[in-house]
């Protein structure tokens, strides 16, 4: 069972780019969530998605960023006009179920995305 | 709200010392406790969780953790370092009733030979 997939791992963009960042959930989970790790800081919650919905992005930054979870493929971040302070660890993890009603499920996480913007 | 505090940023333990990092949370209900471990440009790997039960969990590599209710506290401890230990560990509190899963800003562990 492969787990959580993001891609690219690495990801450069110039200031005003757009960035997208995927993320693939393990096999059987239908909750995506979507963390910002900055240098030396602690994970940040930026938005959870099921498929087709948002239920929670209170995380998210107001402008630039979007972010979707489609019936088919994987969730999409979405950074449009990258700044450099947009400079960051992306992290995707995924659980099996609505954790906070139906149990403790854990997340888990994957490798993260690296941007950088120059 | 939920938060979670982890007092130190940094721990220096001696290898096949024990080991304890720090963890204290608030939330208005019944919390749900995890431990996560993170290695160098790495993810984040779960280490273990409290759900309910028994107070004392035990987790992956060796690594426990106690519930304690009166001190809302949720502290990693390990018997016996290893240098291989040696990594950023976060603390993590859900309240039962929300999604959300927050996370402390994370403790440095030194195991040093």
């Amino acid at each position: 069972n492969a787990g959580v997939m993001q891609n690219p791992r690495h990801l450069v963009r110039r200031r005003g780019q757009e960035a997208r960042l995927r993320c693939s959930p393990m096999k059987g989970h239908s909750h995506v969530y979507w963390y910002r790790q900055l240098p030396e800081e602690g994970l940040k919650f930026m938005v959870y998605l099921q498929k087709e919905n948002i239920i929670d992005e209170s995380g998210m930054p107001k402008e630039r960023f979007s972010a979707e979870f489609p019936k088919e493929g994987p969730s999409i971040l979405r950074i449009q006009q990258v700044v450099r302070g947009d400079s960051a660890a992306y992290f995707c993890a995924s659980s099996p179920s609505r954790t906070g009603v139906e149990g403790g499920y854990e997340q888990y996480f994957g490798p993260g995305t690296r941007l950088t913007v120059t | 709200a939920q938060s979670v505090a982890q007092p130190e940023d940094q721990v220096n333990v001696a290898e096949g010392n024990p080991l304890t990092v720090k963890c204290t949370y608030s939330v208005s209900g019944n919390p749900y406790l995890f431990w996560y471990v993170q290695y160098p440009n790495r993810g984040l790997q779960f280490l273990l969780k409290y759900i309910t039960g028994d107070n004392l969990v035990k987790g992956s590599y060796g690594f426990e953790a106690e519930f304690n209710k009166s001190q809302t506290s949720f502290h990693l401890k390990k018997p016996s370092a290893l240098v291989s230990d040696s990594a950023l560990y976060f603390c993590a509190v859900r309240d039962m009733g929300d999604d959300k899963i927050i996370f402390g800003k994370g403790t440095r562990l030194h195991i040093l030979p």
